[in-house]
This record gives C-alpha cells, sequence and structure tokens, in this order.
C-alpha cells in the first residue's frame, strides 16, 4: 500500500524566514497531494493541494511543488509568522474518494 | 461548504465498556467515510475504510472485532470501540468524501481517555 515519508520531523525557523517541508510517496498512482496544518486538538485544516497534472501551485505564502518522477512533493512557506506555528502534515491518495495517507507530520516553530 | 459533524468532542469511559462515535456530513452524501485514530505527537493513522451499505476495509493490525464500523446511510457512519482498554486512549477522527475527487472533509475529532 501507500507510504508517506515526510521530513524533517521539528523545524525552527526565525520569522520572515523561508520554512521547506518534503514528502515521498510509494505509489506511483497517487495522484492527490494535499497539505494540512494540525493545531493542538483540532482537526487538520487543509492548507493547499496539489494534483498529479501539475508541477507548482502557490497561494500567497505557500507553495506546492511536485515531481511525479521521483516522488516527492514539498511545502514552502516564505516570509514566516509566528502564527504558522503548527505541525504539519502531507498526504496522498488516489484521488476519486480513496484512502488519504498522512506523512509523520512537521512540527514547525517560528520564533519571533 | 462540506461540514462533517462529530460527536462527541471528549468521552472519558471506564475499561471493559463501549463508545461510541458518531459523524454525520450535514450538507453532502459521503459516500465514503475514513476513520483515523492520533497518538498524542504522531501522525493520522487510517484505521478503516467504509462506504455506504458494505462492510468496513480495515487496515493491517486493526482489529475488526474491537472497532466496530457502521455505515448505514449517506450522511452518518459510526464508530464503536468495544471493551475499551487504556491503550485505546487515542484522539478519533473522521474523514468523509463524495467520491468526486473534491477532498476530505474531516470530522472535529474525538479525544477518548479510558480510565
Amino acid at each position: 500500500g501507500e507510504n508517506v515519508e515526510q521530513h524533517p520531523s521539528t523545524l525552527s525557523v526565525q520569522e520572515g524566514d523561508s520554512a521547506v517541508i518534503k514528502c515521498t510517496y510509494s505509489d506511483s498512482a497517487s495522484n492527490y497531494f494535499p497539505w494540512y496544518k494540525q493545531e493542538l486538538g483540532k482537526r487538520p485544516q487543509l492548507i493547499i493541494d496539489i494534483r498529479s497534472n501539475v508541477g507548482e501551485k502557490k497561494d500567497q505564502r505557500i507553495a506546492v511543488t511536485l515531481n511525479k518522477t521521483a516522488k516527492h512533493f514539498s511545502l514552502h512557506i516564505t516570509e514566516t509568522q509566528p502564527e504558522d506555528s503548527a505541525v504539519y502534515f502531507c498526504a496522498a491518495s488516489k484521488g476519486k474518494g480513496g484512502k488519504l495517507i498522512f506523512g509523520q507530520g512537521t512540527e514547525l516553530s517560528v520564533k519571533p | 461548504g462540506a461540514v462533517v459533524s462529530q460527536h462527541p468532542s471528549r468521552v472519558i469511559c471506564k475499561s471493559g465498556t463501549s463508545v461510541k462515535i458518531e459523524c454525520r456530513s450535514l450538507d453532502f452524501q459521503a459516500t465514503t467515510m475514513f476513520w483515523y485514530r492520533q497518538f498524542p505527537k504522531q501522525s493520522l493513522m487510517l484505521m478503516a475504510t467504509s462506504n455506504e451499505g458494505s462492510k468496513a476495509t480495515y487496515e493491517q493490525g486493526v482489529e475488526k472485532d474491537k472497532f466496530l464500523i457502521n455505515h448505514a446511510s449517506l450522511t452518518l457512519s459510526t464508530l464503536t470501540v468495544t471493551s475499551a482498554h487504556p491503550e485505546d486512549s487515542s484522539f478519533y477522527i473522521c474523514s468523509a468524501t463524495v467520491g468526486t475527487g473534491d477532498g476530505y472533509t474531516f470530522g472535529s475529532g474525538t479525544r477518548l481517555t479510558v480510565v
């Protein structure tokens, strides 16, 4: 089955710096790659997603890149702010209601 | 947007008892419901997948007789933790899709504590 590896497990940056989180997936049939932000005790919140027919997607300070050949995708957050501090998860699925498999998570800390 | 209501948000039960968690899709029909378990500082681990009107498919290592899943309608799925033990204490969360590839809608989660 699908396996998603995420790195790093923790990431500390200074306010205003960029943060990059990387994920690799094992199933080449996966075609939907969302990123979630989760605060303690809350549900995951979708922050951006990308489908396999595009290589990059951007939404203000957040961008995601996808390399289908290498089976990896990355989250880029620019101009980080303290409120970006949270746990971020990548995930992968085959779409069309297929099961969503999560990476291990990255605890991002943005220091003022 | 699509909303999944999950109840209860918190529950404390005694060891050996059963607990039922409900997830309702409020404004859409959930073709498929996924159930996850999340231990502190860990990821969301998929437990099972359920489709309306059919038996749930459990992930490897998940005891189907312990975690009973019912998806009797397109708007309601339930997870019953039977004979709960302290090691079952966790954050349980459901996620629904409409099967069109439009993404996943998560419930708010249930914090289960077994004492």
